[in-house]
């Protein structure tokens, strides 16, 4: 079966701390992305990236940065994290040209 | 910048009715408008998906209408069952690139 598998279920993590969200895929999909999950924003886009080494700003990217060394894994990054951080990060992966995104279970971060 | 509104926030179902959500979209250039189901503790999943060459596609229970020229489009839920209770996602594509924009979500609970 088709996964996407994120490190963490639960994190906290103090302000100003720096957060890694580790995301792997094991189909080969060209494309991944981040995104945050809030109750009654839905699901809004931080970064995703088409190719190894290479990321594109989604519509929410401020306070985040990505790396993709290898193209199974793409990780999201919180330079110093804060309060307003404190959400639900879901990962998602699929294949160029195709439209359906197979989603991680996701990581639900606090910053305290 | 949502691109894609979702209404209604939540809905409440008793067993064997109907549930109806709705989605409206703002770009012409969207190809591809899929519905995830997320239940709790986990990520979205496809559950169905149209392209706006048709008006309307049913798979079991659920069943996408589309109106272009209102450039809105609905998922109906027939016979809703106690299982189908989770949170539901529209969303958008664009013919560049494999992005998706999400709506805000509907929190669907059906009663037995």
């Amino acid at each position: 079966d088709v996964k996407v598998t994120q490190s963490s279920r639960y994190l906290v993590k103090r302000t100003g701390e720096k957060v890694f969200l580790e995301c792997v895929q094991d189909m080969d999909h060209e494309n991944m992305f981040w995104y945050r999950q809030d109750p009654g924003l839905g699901l809004r886009l931080i970064y995703f990236s088409y190719d190894v080494k290479m990321k594109e700003k989604g519509d929410i990217p401020e306070g985040y940065s990505v790396s993709r060394e290898k193209k199974e894994r793409f990780s999201l990054i919180l330079e110093s994290a804060s309060t307003n951080q404190t959400s639900m990060y879901l990962c998602a992966s699929s294949l160029q040209g195709l439209r359906g995104y197979t989603f991680g279970s996701g990581t639900r971060l606090t910053v305290v | 910048q949502q691109q894609v509104k979702q209404s209604p926030q939540s809905l409440i179902v008793q067993k064997g009715g109907i549930s109806i959500i709705n989605c409206a979209y703002e770009n012409t250039a969207f190809d591809y408008f899929p519905w995830y189901q997320q239940f709790p503790g986990k990520g979205p999943a496809l559950l169905i998906a149209i392209r706006p060459d048709v008006s309307e596609k049913k798979e079991g229970r659920f069943t996408i209408s589309f109106n272009k020229s209102a450039k809105q489009f609905s998922l109906h839920i027939m016979d809703s069952q106690p299982g189908d209770s989770a949170t539901y996602f529209c969303a958008a594509r664009g013919t560049s690139g494999s992005r998706l924009t999400f709506g805000e979500g509907t929190q669907l609970t059906v009663n037995p």
